[in-house]
């Protein structure tokens, strides 16, 4: 079935990176963009940026540019999400999301995963 | 780019409708007929609801409804049920080519 499974939970320092996987399955991996959208506890959605799986291109919200990447590799169907220079404001849940090409919706989500930034 | 505006609240009796707003402007809500809506439990992924404004996924009760008019987006839930209450956010395409989500609506069921 499709599916879309994030990596594990992270703590980290202020200061540090921290770089999330999300590993697809059930489709055509390069067919859908992936979005990544994170949740601050008791706070509402927030949308990172979008990585076309087949050439690479990217788009970040303004807010995060300088500080997310992110990328693809094809032959194990993963995108990644990383953010540097991280802040206590950072903590979050983080999810990847599929987005349908034609209807700009996302349609299925990872489990999300858990950034904690703490000294 | 400001996230689009929701009520942070709605209630209401099950079996009566009540309705989500979702505000922005004409680089987004009203730009473009990319409005899809989700549903999330606490503790959960979100869910897709809406997509295309009116468009329901396979699997999503008929129950759920979208509409726009100008820079305004709504979803409107009819025959309200328990299970409804959750949060729900809209979110749209917009003219940067970037997305952005609503603040949010956390719908009560009395």
């Amino acid at each position: 079935q499709v599916q879309l499974v994030q990596s594990g939970a992270e703590v980290k320092k202020p200061g540090a990176s921290v770089k999330v996987s999300c590993k697809a399955s059930g489709y055509t991996f390069t067919g859908y963009y992936m979005n990544w959208v994170r949740q601050a506890p008791g706070q509402g959605l927030e949308w990172l940026g979008i990585i076309n799986p087949s050439g690479g291109s990217t788009t970040y919200a303004q807010k995060f540019q300088g500080r997310v990447t992110m990328t693809r590799d094809t032959s194990t169907s993963t995108v990644y999400m990383e953010l540097s220079s991280l802040r206590s404001e950072d903590t979050a849940v983080y999810y990847c999301a599929r987005e349908n090409p034609h209807s700009d919706a996302f349609d299925i989500w990872g489990q999300g995963t858990m950034v904690t930034v703490s000294s | 780019q400001s996230a689009l505006t929701q009520p942070a609240s709605v209630s209401g009796s099950p079996g009566q409708s009540i309705t989500i707003s979702c505000t922005g402007t004409s680089s987004d809500v009203g730009g473009y007929n990319y409005v899809s809506w989700y549903q999330q439990h606490p503790g959960k992924a979100p869910k897709l609801m809406i997509y295309e404004v009116s468009n329901r996924p396979s699997g999503v009760s008929n129950r759920f409804s979208g509409s726009n008019s100008g820079n305004t987006a709504s979803l409107t839930i009819s025959g309200l049920q328990a299970e409804d209450e959750s949060d729900y956010y809209c979110s749209s395409y917009t003219s940067s080519s970037t997305r952005v989500f609503g603040t949010g609506t956390k719908v009560t069921v009395l």
